[in-house]
């Protein structure tokens, strides 16, 4: 079982739609999440951090459940711009970081 | 934009052939990362650094080795390469893990032929 997994996608909504990426983590010593967003050919990038409250950031809001090792991030209303691929990150020990596969999510006009 | 280069952005190479793939920071940040992506694998480790001369293996090291013996730089080079290390390589650089902000290279595209 890989340590990160992600929805597979692709994801093709219309512009407007909300939409929810889910992941799941196997190494429940893990301590800090986030999320990436990496662009067609390009490097990733950090979107948000996950906390365990929930937080939000605009349109994106993220949530953690400990006990299921589960993260997910919703978008709404989302724009074109918002075409990419979401990569879910957990750090355990400190140093290393692990990614998932990624989902990719089209916007379609 | 973080300051950091990756250097060749592409190379076309022969098995057999060593490879080496530069990365260089100007942030003086004290992590440095050499991850692979593959497509359905995501973005692996391959190898990072905790300081100069600390390094330490991840996931997929093996044909792999580093070297830092600057901050600024961290060395990747694949002793004899292999089809199956053709890839994106990225470097990426991080302050303080806890934060989760790595910041990545352009990336390196490299074939193996």
């Amino acid at each position: 079982r890989k340590e990160v997994e992600q929805d597979p996608g692709p994801f093709n909504v219309p512009e407007g739609a909300t939409v929810a990426f889910n992941c799941t983590y196997s190494n429940s010593a893990s301590q800090s999440f986030f999320w990436y967003r990496q662009d067609c050919r390009k490097e990733p990038k950090l979107l948000m951090s996950v906390y365990s409250s929930g937080n939000e950031d605009g349109r994106f809001t993220a949530q953690l459940n400990r006990a299921s090792q589960y993260i997910s991030l919703l978008i709404r209303d989302s724009k074109l711009s918002d075409s990419a691929t979401y990569l879910c990150v957990v750090n355990t020990n400190g140093q290393n970081f692990v990614f998932g596969p990624g989902t990719r999510l089209s916007v379609l006009p | 934009d973080a300051g950091i280069t990756q250097s060749p952005r592409h190379k076309v190479t022969e098995t057999g052939t060593p490879v080496t793939l530069r990365c260089h920071q100007t942030e003086n940040h004290r992590y440095m990362y050499w991850y692979r992506q593959d497509p359905g694998h995501g973005l692996r480790l391959i190898h990072y650094s905790y300081g100069v001369k600390d390094t330490d293996k991840g996931e997929v090291s093996d044909g792999y080795s580093v070297s830092r013996s600057k901050t600024e730089d961290f060395l990747l080079t694949l002793e004899s390469a292999t089809s199956s290390q053709t890839s994106v390589y990225f470097c990426a650089i991080s302050e303080q893990t806890n934060t989760g902000e790595l910041f990545f290279g352009e990336g390196s595209r490299l074939t193996v032929l």
